[in-house]
Parts: C-alpha cells; structure tokens; sequence
C-alpha cells in the first residue's frame, strides 16, 4: 500500500527553468510533508517542509505547494541549476504516529547546461 | 558541528552471518530514526527510538532484526542470519525533539551487500 506516490521517475529541464516535482498522497492522517534530495551514495538532505494549515512554503528558489483537497503537493525549483540534479524524495507524516516519515519512491531530476 | 554518523559504509557479509550497523545522531538530537531503502524503491521506516527505548518498531521485520539506543554510545541496528534480501542501504535519521515536526537529519547509509 503506497501511502506517497511520485508518479514521475525522471524529469528532465534546461538549466533556467522550472523545475516541478509531483507527489500525491492517500493517508488523510498526513499533515506534515517534507522535500528531501539524495545525490548517489550518499543519505537524504532535507530541502524543505510544508504543514497542513499551509498551502505554501517558499525558500530561496524552492518553493513547495499543498492542495489538501486533492491531496497533492509539488517542489519547484526556480531558476533550476545543474547542480540541482538528483533524486527528490517526497516524504509525509501524520503527528498521531509519531515522526516516522513515508517516503515517495522518488523522482530523477536531471538539470541539463 | 558534525552531523549523523553511519559505519561502516560499506558492509558485506554471506548469508547466515550477523550484521551490526552503528549510527551517531547529531550532538544534542536524542531521537533516532532507521531506514531501508532497497534497489530502486523509497525508503522505508524501520524503527524509531530513544535514548534506552524502542517508541515504535512497527516497521521492522518480526524475526533477525533488533534495533537499540543505549544511555551512551550509538544506536545499533543488528540482523541476524542475513539473507540476500537483505542487501539494502540503511540510513540512520536524527531529530531534536518529537514536538513541532523537527526535521529528520540523515546519515550517509550503510550500504549491506550479503553474498
């Protein structure tokens, strides 16, 4: 039972552009949502985080939105730089269960010079 | 200030050995997280604890796997017997405190090869 889907594998944009990755969840329980980034070989690093009672967090040149009622939530990176490229995890929690996260199975973002 | 530990990093072991992966939270975080993430797949809670306490193993297999966080020293996730479905990577989180969705720090990962 996938509880956080990120349905896209891979993206791929040109250095510039805008980034956007997509995570959608099925636990209504959730109401904390976390963006993480993982280059190969090495662990997660948090990126950035939203609560339920928002719909929108920014920082920097990322930017997470939350649709509750469609229970979905995308990053954007704007402008994206090579540098961006690695996997992006989504990832949930539900405070009634403590901090264990649920984590999506990942998206490829690949920033092309 | 340095961040989440993990050794080894690398660890391969045949199948029916022990595996013993060590993991330092971040000076002043006393929760401790553990992960799995199996080839091409998410990560998966395994185990949540606290300093001399096990909070929620509700992730963690029934059999071979334990998991403790004594009063001093790092956090231990040990399996026993290892299998080929074993092989994974392990990452070992930190966070502050429970209350008001402190972010999980993550280790580098322990990367399990079982021959």
């Amino acid at each position: 039972d996938q509880q956080v889907k990120q349905n896209s594998p891979s993206l791929s944009v040109q250095e510039g552009r805008i980034s956007i990755l997509n995570c959608d969840y099925t636990n209504s329980m959730f109401d904390y949502f976390l963006w993480y980034k993982k280059y190969p070989a090495e662990g997660p690093t948090f990126l950035i985080s939203i609560s339920s009672i928002k719909d929108k967090n920014e920082d920097g040149r990322f930017t997470v939105f939350l649709n509750k009622s469609a229970k979905h939530l995308s990053l954007h990176i704007v402008p994206s730089q090579p540098g961006d490229s690695a996997v992006y995890f989504c990832a949930a929690s539900a405070q009634r269960s403590g901090s264990r996260l649920t984590f999506g199975e990942g998206t490829q973002l690949t920033v092309n010079p | 200030n340095a961040g989440v530990m993990q050794n080894p990093r690398h660890l391969v072991r045949r199948r029916g050995q022990e595996a013993r992966l060590r993991c330092s939270p971040m000076k002043g975080h006393s929760h401790v997280y553990w992960y799995r993430q199996l080839p091409e797949e998410g990560l998966k809670f395994m185990v949540y604890l606290q300093k001399e306490n096990i909070i929620d193993e509700s992730g963690m297999p029934k059999e071979r796997f334990s998991a403790e966080f004594p009063k001093e020293g790092p956090s231990i996730l040990r399996i026993q017997q290892v299998v080929r479905g074993d092989s994974a990577a392990y990452f070992c989180a930190s966070s502050e405190r429970l209350a008001d969705y402190n972010e999980q720090f993550f280790g580098p990962g322990t990367r399990l090869t079982v021959l």
